[in-house]
Protein backbone atom coordinates (compact mmCIF):
# COMPACT_ATOMS: atom_id res chain seq x y z
CA UNK A 1 0.00 0.00 0.00
CA UNK A 2 1.50 3.28 -0.93
CA UNK A 3 2.09 6.11 2.53
CA UNK A 4 0.08 8.52 0.37
CA UNK A 5 -2.66 7.91 -2.23
CA UNK A 6 -4.66 10.18 -4.51
CA UNK A 7 -6.88 9.43 -7.61
CA UNK A 8 -4.65 10.06 -10.65
CA UNK A 9 -8.19 11.61 -12.68
CA UNK A 10 -7.81 12.94 -14.93
CA UNK A 11 -10.45 15.85 -13.27
CA UNK A 12 -11.73 17.26 -16.57
CA UNK A 13 -14.29 20.59 -15.68
CA UNK A 14 -15.39 22.79 -17.28
CA UNK A 15 -14.53 26.80 -16.29
CA UNK A 16 -16.10 28.14 -13.17
CA UNK A 17 -16.57 24.35 -11.53
CA UNK A 18 -16.11 23.63 -8.25
CA UNK A 19 -13.92 20.40 -8.05
CA UNK A 20 -12.14 18.69 -5.03
CA UNK A 21 -9.33 16.54 -4.68
CA UNK A 22 -8.98 13.60 -2.01
CA UNK A 23 -5.95 11.95 -0.38
CA UNK A 24 -5.48 9.36 1.95
CA UNK A 25 -1.94 8.97 4.15
CA UNK A 26 -1.03 5.27 5.67
CA UNK A 27 1.80 6.51 8.43
CA UNK A 28 -0.53 8.37 11.70
CA UNK A 29 2.96 10.22 12.86
CA UNK A 30 2.76 12.41 9.79
CA UNK A 31 2.93 15.49 11.51
CA UNK A 32 2.56 18.23 8.50
CA UNK A 33 0.67 18.33 5.36
CA UNK A 34 0.61 20.52 2.00
CA UNK A 35 -0.56 20.41 -1.69
CA UNK A 36 1.57 20.92 -4.03
CA UNK A 37 1.21 22.11 -7.34
CA UNK A 38 2.54 20.55 -10.64
CA UNK A 39 2.59 22.16 -14.46
CA UNK A 40 3.66 19.54 -17.25
CA UNK A 41 7.29 19.26 -17.47
CA UNK A 42 8.17 21.73 -14.40
CA UNK A 43 9.09 21.57 -10.83
CA UNK A 44 6.55 21.23 -8.18
CA UNK A 45 5.65 24.44 -6.27
CA UNK A 46 3.62 24.86 -2.92
CA UNK A 47 0.02 25.67 -3.43
CA UNK A 48 -0.62 25.34 0.56
CA UNK A 49 -0.17 24.11 3.84
CA UNK A 50 -2.71 21.99 5.62
CA UNK A 51 -3.99 22.91 9.24
CA UNK A 52 -6.09 20.78 11.16
CA UNK A 53 -8.46 23.93 11.54
CA UNK A 54 -8.50 24.13 7.59
CA UNK A 55 -7.65 26.76 6.02
CA UNK A 56 -8.37 28.39 3.07
CA UNK A 57 -6.30 30.90 -0.02
CA UNK A 58 -8.76 32.73 -2.00
CA UNK A 59 -10.77 29.63 -4.39
CA UNK A 60 -8.61 27.21 -2.23
CA UNK A 61 -9.31 25.41 0.95
CA UNK A 62 -8.19 22.40 2.51
CA UNK A 63 -9.07 20.03 5.18
CA UNK A 64 -7.52 17.95 7.36
CA UNK A 65 -9.01 14.62 9.23
CA UNK A 66 -6.17 13.08 11.07
CA UNK A 67 -8.76 10.55 12.74
CA UNK A 68 -9.14 9.02 9.21
CA UNK A 69 -6.04 10.16 8.08
CA UNK A 70 -7.74 12.34 4.78
CA UNK A 71 -6.94 15.41 3.63
CA UNK A 72 -8.94 17.35 1.16
CA UNK A 73 -8.84 20.44 -1.51
CA UNK A 74 -11.80 22.10 -2.97
CA UNK A 75 -11.08 24.36 -5.74
CA UNK A 76 -14.23 27.00 -6.45
CA UNK A 77 -14.73 28.95 -9.69
CA UNK A 78 -12.24 26.85 -11.78
CA UNK A 79 -9.83 28.62 -14.16
CA UNK A 80 -7.94 27.59 -17.27
CA UNK A 81 -4.92 28.27 -15.56
CA UNK A 82 -5.77 26.05 -12.80
CA UNK A 83 -4.76 23.29 -15.48
CA UNK A 84 -2.02 21.39 -13.72
CA UNK A 85 -1.57 18.08 -11.83
CA UNK A 86 -2.07 18.64 -7.87
CA UNK A 87 0.47 16.78 -5.21
CA UNK A 88 -0.51 15.78 -1.95
CA UNK A 89 2.25 15.72 0.41
CA UNK A 90 3.07 14.84 3.75
CA UNK A 91 6.22 15.45 6.17
CA UNK A 92 6.85 12.40 9.02
CA UNK A 93 7.69 13.23 12.29
CA UNK A 94 11.28 13.98 12.74
CA UNK A 95 12.05 13.77 9.17
CA UNK A 96 12.05 16.86 6.77
CA UNK A 97 11.80 14.83 3.51
CA UNK A 98 8.02 15.13 2.01
CA UNK A 99 6.33 11.77 0.84
CA UNK A 100 4.32 12.67 -2.40
CA UNK A 101 1.01 11.22 -3.33
CA UNK A 102 1.43 10.31 -7.65
CA UNK A 103 -1.01 13.53 -8.32
CA UNK A 104 -4.30 14.70 -9.14
CA UNK A 105 -4.10 15.71 -12.99
CA UNK A 106 -7.12 18.54 -13.17
CA UNK A 107 -8.15 19.47 -16.95
CA UNK A 108 -10.12 22.85 -16.84
CA UNK A 109 -11.87 23.52 -20.03
CA UNK A 110 -13.76 26.47 -21.45
CA UNK B 1 17.42 37.05 -5.97
CA UNK B 2 17.91 33.75 -4.25
CA UNK B 3 16.95 30.20 -6.27
CA UNK B 4 17.65 26.49 -6.76
CA UNK B 5 19.51 25.58 -10.00
CA UNK B 6 20.45 22.19 -11.34
CA UNK B 7 22.49 20.99 -14.14
CA UNK B 8 22.48 19.91 -16.38
CA UNK B 9 18.97 20.18 -17.61
CA UNK B 10 19.05 17.10 -19.85
CA UNK B 11 21.66 14.47 -20.07
CA UNK B 12 21.79 11.27 -22.10
CA UNK B 13 24.36 8.85 -21.00
CA UNK B 14 25.22 5.07 -21.82
CA UNK B 15 24.51 2.06 -19.02
CA UNK B 16 27.63 1.80 -16.84
CA UNK B 17 28.95 5.55 -16.74
CA UNK B 18 28.77 7.39 -13.95
CA UNK B 19 27.05 10.78 -13.99
CA UNK B 20 27.01 13.53 -11.40
CA UNK B 21 23.98 15.82 -11.12
CA UNK B 22 24.85 19.29 -9.62
CA UNK B 23 22.25 21.02 -7.38
CA UNK B 24 23.10 24.41 -5.75
CA UNK B 25 21.32 27.12 -4.04
CA UNK B 26 21.26 30.20 -2.62
CA UNK B 27 19.31 30.55 0.28
CA UNK B 28 21.76 29.27 2.65
CA UNK B 29 18.90 26.46 3.50
CA UNK B 30 20.64 23.86 5.75
CA UNK B 31 18.12 20.91 4.29
CA UNK B 32 18.69 19.65 0.66
CA UNK B 33 16.93 16.39 -0.93
CA UNK B 34 17.18 14.46 -3.96
CA UNK B 35 14.05 12.90 -5.17
CA UNK B 36 13.56 11.19 -8.74
CA UNK B 37 9.89 11.25 -10.19
CA UNK B 38 8.66 8.68 -12.59
CA UNK B 39 4.93 7.88 -14.58
CA UNK B 40 3.01 6.34 -11.62
CA UNK B 41 5.20 6.79 -8.85
CA UNK B 42 5.04 10.30 -8.01
CA UNK B 43 8.33 11.44 -6.36
CA UNK B 44 10.69 9.80 -4.55
CA UNK B 45 13.00 10.52 -2.09
CA UNK B 46 16.98 9.43 -2.88
CA UNK B 47 18.96 11.00 -0.24
CA UNK B 48 18.74 14.38 1.88
CA UNK B 49 20.97 16.46 4.04
CA UNK B 50 20.63 18.19 7.06
CA UNK B 51 23.64 20.49 6.50
CA UNK B 52 26.98 19.91 5.99
CA UNK B 53 28.90 16.71 5.78
CA UNK B 54 25.34 15.31 7.20
CA UNK B 55 23.88 12.85 4.38
CA UNK B 56 20.66 10.13 4.54
CA UNK B 57 19.19 7.43 2.56
CA UNK B 58 15.77 7.85 1.45
CA UNK B 59 13.53 5.26 0.02
CA UNK B 60 15.19 4.64 -3.23
CA UNK B 61 19.05 5.28 -2.19
CA UNK B 62 20.47 1.81 -4.05
CA UNK B 63 22.47 3.30 -6.83
CA UNK B 64 23.06 6.95 -5.69
CA UNK B 65 25.50 8.29 -3.22
CA UNK B 66 25.83 12.11 -2.07
CA UNK B 67 27.58 14.49 -0.75
CA UNK B 68 27.69 17.86 1.24
CA UNK B 69 30.61 19.75 1.78
CA UNK B 70 29.24 23.30 1.74
CA UNK B 71 26.18 24.73 2.52
CA UNK B 72 24.92 25.54 -0.99
CA UNK B 73 25.45 22.37 -2.86
CA UNK B 74 24.06 18.71 -2.93
CA UNK B 75 25.72 17.23 -6.04
CA UNK B 76 23.78 13.75 -6.56
CA UNK B 77 26.28 10.87 -8.10
CA UNK B 78 25.20 7.84 -10.03
CA UNK B 79 28.36 5.08 -9.73
CA UNK B 80 27.55 3.15 -12.38
CA UNK B 81 24.09 4.09 -14.16
CA UNK B 82 21.17 1.84 -15.29
CA UNK B 83 18.18 2.05 -17.49
CA UNK B 84 15.98 1.88 -14.49
CA UNK B 85 17.57 5.43 -13.34
CA UNK B 86 16.08 6.87 -16.59
CA UNK B 87 13.99 9.61 -14.72
CA UNK B 88 13.75 13.30 -14.08
CA UNK B 89 15.51 13.94 -11.16
CA UNK B 90 14.81 16.91 -8.81
CA UNK B 91 17.05 18.57 -5.91
CA UNK B 92 15.24 20.65 -3.54
CA UNK B 93 16.06 22.72 -0.50
CA UNK B 94 14.53 24.26 2.85
CA UNK B 95 15.16 26.22 6.29
CA UNK B 96 13.95 23.77 9.31
CA UNK B 97 10.12 22.09 8.14
CA UNK B 98 8.82 24.66 6.19
CA UNK B 99 8.42 24.95 2.78
CA UNK B 100 11.00 23.06 0.07
CA UNK B 101 11.82 25.39 -2.95
CA UNK B 102 12.41 22.37 -6.02
CA UNK B 103 14.65 23.06 -8.63
CA UNK B 104 13.84 23.16 -12.99
CA UNK B 105 14.87 19.16 -12.70
CA UNK B 106 17.22 17.16 -14.61
CA UNK B 107 15.83 14.54 -17.31
CA UNK B 108 18.30 11.96 -17.33
CA UNK B 109 18.27 9.08 -20.03
CA UNK B 110 20.45 5.85 -20.05
CA UNK B 111 20.70 3.66 -22.70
Amino acid sequence: RKEVEQDPGPFNVPEGATVAFNCTYSNSASQSFFWYRQDCRKEPKLLMSVYSSGNEDGRFTAQLNRASQYISLLIRDSKLSDSATYLCVVMDTGRRALTFGSGTRLQVQP
Amino acid sequence: DAEITQSPRHKIIETGRQVTLACHQTWNHNNMFWYRQDLGHGLRLIHYSYGVHDTNKGEVSDGYSVSRSNTEDLPLTLESAASSQTSVYFCASSYSSNEQFFGPGTRLTVL
